[in-house]
């Protein structure tokens, strides 16, 4: 059973086209998070939902849309793609825990974007 | 300059030797992450630390709070280790993100 499952794994698309990454987690989690792995292969956070809310936006072009229909899919939405986004982009989740850091996060296999 | 600085950046080991990576940052931590990026990609955390060391199979973490620093090793490495190492980090009262160092990659020969 995959823990967080990401579709789709490649993605190839033109610029300006308007695309979706789906993330689904079936760990009961309540945290869930996108990153953006550049072609350095350096993570950054992009977004945080907790509970459906979106708790972190780390500057990240409003042509970047997650939503969240419930605590268990946060899905990435990205309009007018430009050759600079072409990254890898992975989602994770974990869970809040009163009063401690939040448990492990698990990964996505991640999704290869490529724009042209 | 990161926030999360590892060393080194590139190593080259061959199977049977004891490998360390470090991981430095500046200012507190709430908890600090070891994942693993395989070449195909995909991302594995392996230790969650907030004091001491941990124990999985061949691979131990330890972080010492005082000094901001965290280490990984790897007893009797094996080719199948050759992957990237990342260290990530947690600040209080920042909800939920993680910081993350650039990572080592590591090789293992025969």
């Amino acid at each position: 059973d995959t823990a967080v499952s990401q579709t789709p794994k490649y993605l190839v698309t033109q610029m300006g086209n308007d695309k979706s990454i789906k993330c689904e987690q079936n760990l009961g989690h309540d945290t869930m998070y996108w990153y953006k792995q550049d072609s350095k292969k350096f993570l950054k956070i992009m977004f945080s939902y907790n509970n459906k809310e979106l708790i972190i936006n780390e500057t990240v072009p409003n042509r970047f849309s997650p939503k969240s229909p419930d605590k268990a899919h946060l899905n990435l939405h990205i309009n007018s793609l430009e050759l600079g986004d072409s990254a890898v982009y992975f989602c994770a989740s974990s869970q809040e825990v009163v009063d401690r850091p939040h448990t492990e996060a698990f990964f996505g296999q991640g999704t290869r974007l490529t724009v042209v | 300059k990161n926030e999360v600085e590892q060393s080194p950046q590139n190593l080259t080991a061959q199977e049977g030797e004891f490998i360390t990576i470090n991981c430095s940052y500046s200012v507190g931590i709430s908890a600090l992450h070891w994942l693993q990026q395989h070449p195909g990609g995909g991302i594995v955390s392996l230790f969650m630390l907030s004091s001491g060391k941990k124990k999985h199979g061949r691979l131990i973490a330890t972080i010492n709070i005082q000094e901001k620093h965290s280490s990984l090793h790897i007893t009797a490495s094996h080719p199948r280790d050759s992957a990237v190492y990342i260290c990530a980090v947690r600040y209080p009262g920042t909800a939920s993100k993680l910081t993350f160092g650039t990572g080592t990659r590591l090789q293992v020969t025969l």
